[in-house]
């Protein structure tokens, strides 16, 4: 069974610049995570779908962070214009239904200039 | 709001050692709580978890945590560990009808087992 894959692994900014991040989920996972985890601490959940739906976005600072499931497999997670303070791994995690256990992607390590 | 501690940012051991990797919790309600490993460059593994039953749970190679409501507490265990356990451990709590689903994750503990 394939695991979560996410793409790009590595991306180099400036500060201003937009950059997205994609995530294939699991087959047949209904929910699905994104979580920014700054270099040395622990994941911090930025919003989560079942489905298509957005459950919780509270934690996604919405003014230039975006995240998209339009038919409730892949996603995509959008930073407008990034900041240095976005320099952190995303991470992609799928479950089968909310309350299972989550896989997790590879992530993808970001660094702003 | 439910927080969670680890009080421990890194343990050294020499392999054959038994660890125990420390997590405590702050929450009133019903709690469902897990571990995960990071090794270096990767995205978490799930180790195991607890929601309600027998206190003590059994995770994957070997790990077992268990769960103290006295204490706040869900610490992580290994009898015997092997070098390949070297990684960074995170404790994760949620809370009440989200129980599994919005999870809060600790700072992470590294564990560094020695030849």
């Amino acid at each position: 069974e394939a695991g979560v894959t996410q793409s790009p692994r590595y991306a180099v900014l400036q500060e201003g610049q937009a950059v997205s991040f994609w995530c294939d989920p699991i087959s047949g996972h209904d929910t699905l995570y994104w979580y920014q985890q700054p270099r040395d601490q622990g994941p911090q959940l930025l919003v989560y779908f079942r489905d298509e739906a957005v459950i919780d976005n509270s934690q996604l600072p919405s003014d230039r962070f975006s995240a998209v499931r339009p038919k409730g497999t892949n996603s995509t997670l959008k930073i407008q214009s990034a900041k240095q303070g976005d320099t952190a791994t995303y991470l992609c995690a799928s479950s089968l239904g909310p309350y299972a256990e989550q896989f997790f992607g590879p992530g993808t390590r970001l660094t702003v200039l | 709001t439910q927080t969670v501690s680890q009080s421990d940012a890194h343990v050294t051991v020499f392999e054959g050692d038994s660890v125990e990797l420390r997590c405590n919790y702050s929450y009133g309600g019903s709690i469902y709580l897990s571990w995960y490993i990071q090794h270096h460059g990767r995205g978490l593994q799930f180790l195991l978890k607890y929601y309600s039953g027998n206190p003590v749970v059994q995770g994957v190679n070997g790990f077992e945590a268990e769960f103290s409501k006295s204490d706040s507490s869900f610490h992580l265990r290994k009898a015997s560990v092997h070098w390949s356990d070297s990684a960074v451990y995170f404790c994760a709590v949620s809370a009440g009808n989200n129980a599994g689903a919005k999870l809060t994750f600790g700072g992470g503990t590294r564990l560094t087992v020695r030849p």
